[in-house]
């Protein structure tokens, strides 16, 4: 059975900085587009960031460019997310996922807030 | 990043038909159409269809996808309370480089 695992939620203080770990089992993971997709309270889906196969292209949404990195370890079938500059906009529960093959995992929840 | 657009709500009675539409441009949804996810609040999102409009193993049948030009839609039959959820579409942008979403439709079953 295929599992996405995130970790690495929790409060921070504006300005302050946060790594977002994903951990996947049972698929290919090294062959595949991974991405990180936030969805603040009561909002819906907004994709942040993706990585290509072998992470040699990444791609950002604009309110996030220079203050995230999204980078991933195939050896360890893992994804990650370090997020630096964190604003209160920036709260959210963040999903590791593969979009387009449909595996989402449970979310981490990321409070930016003094 | 310019969205995909859903109509906010839609409601019908139980056992009627209800019909979803996610509209793009020939950049993300005519390029290699949408996927389909349902999330229930508090869950996190469910793919319902691929780009290709074809339903991963263990969706309903009563859910089929499909997409005419820039537009996609996904069409549920049979209507359960169940299927009250919240429903968005995504696709890749090629010219963003770029996931867009859709705002999300949010389906209620009376």
């Amino acid at each position: 059975e295929v599992q996405v695992v995130e970790s690495g939620g929790g409060l921070v203080q504006p300005g302050g900085s946060l790594r977002l770990s994903c951990a996947a089992s049972a698929f290919s993971f090294s062959n595949f587009w991974m991405s990180w997709v936030r969805q603040a309270p009561g909002k819906g889906l907004e994709w942040v960031a993706s990585i290509k196969e072998d992470g040699s292209d990444k791609y950002y949404v604009d309110s996030v460019k220079g203050r995230f990195t999204i980078s991933r370890d195939n050896a360890k079938s893992s994804l990650y997310l370090q997020m630096s500059s964190l604003r209160a906009e920036d709260t959210a529960v963040y999903y590791c996922a593969s979009i387009h093959m449909g595996y989402w995992g449970q979310g981490t929840l990321v409070t930016v807030s003094s | 990043q310019a969205g995909l657009t859903q109509p906010p709500s839609v409601s019908k009675d139980l056992g009627q038909t209800a019909t979803l539409t996610c509209t793009g441009n020939s950049n993300n949804v005519g390029y290699q159409g949408a996927v389909w996810l349902q999330q229930h609040r508090g869950h996190p999102p469910k793919l319902l269809s691929y780009r290709n409009s074809n339903r991963p193993s263990g969706i309903s049948e009563r859910l089929s996808a499909s997409r005419s030009g820039n537009i996609a839609s996904l069409t549920i039959i049979g209507l359960q309370p169940e299927d009250e959820a919240d429903y968005y579409c995504s696709a890749w942008d090629r010219i963003l480089t770029s996931w867009v979403f859709g705002g999300g439709t949010k389906l209620t079953v009376l």
